[in-house]
């Protein structure tokens, strides 16, 4: 069965510095997809950066970068030079063939706290 | 700007007191989701539309329905809301159900129920 696991449930970090957010993934199907998701607060799921299967290359957005391994079946996510307004629940999600394309599974979420 | 909408951001109901909650999107996108969020856990998938075709997740209990009535509005429907299904509920769309293919979100329905 497809699983995310995310296994910091909370991270604090000082204003401005580099965070990684650690995300591990297991489905045996070769072709998925990886999302991460910023939730504030308020509630919203805003979704940040996505990495195929097959991607060559580890996928970047703007502050956000992700930190693919595949053999190890990791997705890391990545902010530069972090902000307060980063403060918030990230999400870990993927989707593959084999449970059904429409489906997106979360991991449990790491909270992460930007401390001035 | 496209976007998707929820309405009520907050909704209180009394147990067993039908409750309707409504999603729109201005992004023509053929797919719309319904998620379940309860505190402190990760989304849970109850249903999509495939354009008009309904598809329900087998765990999804008989209490929740859904109607598409046309591409921009989909509406979640719990008929008889019990103390366990107070919740975030969030919508989502995206354009078709390629596994690259993104969800966007809502801000969320956060229903109390009394």
């Amino acid at each position: 069965a497809q699983k995310i696991t995310q296994t910091q449930p909370g991270m604090f970090v000082q204003e401005k510095e580099a965070v990684t957010l650690d995300c591990t993934y297991d489905t045996s199907d070769p072709s998925y997809g990886l999302f991460w998701y910023k939730q504030p607060s308020s509630g919203e799921m805003i979704f940040l950066i996505y990495q195929g299967s097959y991607d060559q290359q580890n996928a970047t957005e703007g502050r956000y970068s992700l930190n693919f391994q595949k053999a190890r079946k990791s997705a890391n996510l990545v902010i530069s030079a972090s902000q307060l307004g980063d403060s918030a629940m990230y999400f870990c999600a993927m989707r593959d063939a084999i449970q059904g394309a429409q489906k997106l599974v979360f991991g449990q979420g790491t909270r992460l706290t930007i401390n001035p | 700007d496209a976007m998707v909408i929820q309405n009520p951001r907050y909704q209180v109901t009394q147990f067993g007191k039908p409750v309707t909650l409504s999603c729109s999107q201005t992004l023509n996108h053929n797919v719309m989701y319904w998620y379940q969020q309860k505190s402190s856990q990760a989304p849970k998938l109850l249903f999509h539309y495939y354009d008009k075709d309904f598809n329900n997740e087998a765990d999804t209990p008989d209490n929740f329905q859904s109607r598409r009535p046309n591409t921009s509005f989909c509406f979640l429907d719990i008929r008889s809301p019990g103390l366990g299904d107070a919740a975030m509920y969030l919508c989502a769309t995206s354009r078709d159900i390629r596994l690259r293919d993104t969800q966007y979100f809502g801000p969320g329905t956060r229903l109390t129920v009394l």
